[in-house]
């Protein structure tokens, strides 16, 4: 199973584009990347899957590399209510079904 | 659809005792599978089903059984529940082994004491 890597917590105020990367170094050939979105008191949310390249959405866009080591989340024009934590994952069939959640990323969006 | 259920929302038990966390989908999904999350920490895999008779163990399984008979239903059991379990439990559905999105339930907050 890929373990990833992503900060602890970011800051930033309503209004800006918000950039969360996460570390895959060890994913494998059949492995999708996979982000999630968990308000307080919740569980998490899918926000947006891909393999490579780019990956747009109604919420966010998803910005793979060609070697895939690593991806970004994009949240265009953050609010106050994407306040959350953000997760990313990496789900393949390798394995097994076990879907490993990190810590996640720390969004606070302030005013 | 009612998506993911849990029950109950909220359980408090003493050390030893043991009790059954509900969780039902009605999607006709496949795989199951039961989370724990303690306090600011991510999501830990406990254990998951990819299908009706069909389980196996997660990253925390120890102090946890589960039992798929239908499709619908993955009951999670704590056999004698330990201060170290409290946490709050989430069961999520998907209907492919690989598939992406998982679909969570509201959760359940169990205290021991």
């Amino acid at each position: 199973l890929a373990k990833t890597t992503q900060p602890i917590s970011m800051d930033s105020y309503e209004g800006q584009e918000v950039n969360i990367t996460c570390s895959h170094n060890n994913i494998a050939t059949n492995d999708y990347i996979t982000w999630y979105q968990q308000f307080p008191s919740q569980g998490p949310r899918f926000i947006i899957q891909g393999y490579k390249t780019k990956v747009t959405n109604e919420v966010a866009s998803l910005f793979i590399p060609a070697d895939r080591k690593s991806s970004t989340l994009s949240l265009p024009r953050v609010s106050l209510s994407d306040t959350a934590v953000y997760y990313c994952l990496v789900i393949g069939n390798t394995g097994g079904f076990k879907t490993i959640f990190g810590a996640g990323t720390r969004l606070f969006v302030k005013a | 659809n009612a998506g993911v259920t849990q029950t109950p929302k909220f359980q408090v038990l003493k050390t030893g005792q043991s009790m059954t966390l509900q969780c039902a989908q009605d999607m006709n999904h496949e795989y199951m599978s039961w989370y724990r999350q303690d306090p600011g920490m991510g999501l830990r895999l406990i254990h998951y089903s990819v299908g009706a008779g069909i389980t196996d163990q997660g990253e925390v399984p120890n102090g946890y059984n589960v039992s798929r008979s239908t499709t619908e239903d993955f009951p999670l059991r704590l056999l004698s529940a330990a201060p170290s379990q409290t946490s709050v439990y989430f069961c999520a559905s998907s209907y492919s082994m690989s598939a992406y999105e998982q679909y969570f339930g509201p959760g359940t907050r169990l205290t021991v004491t």
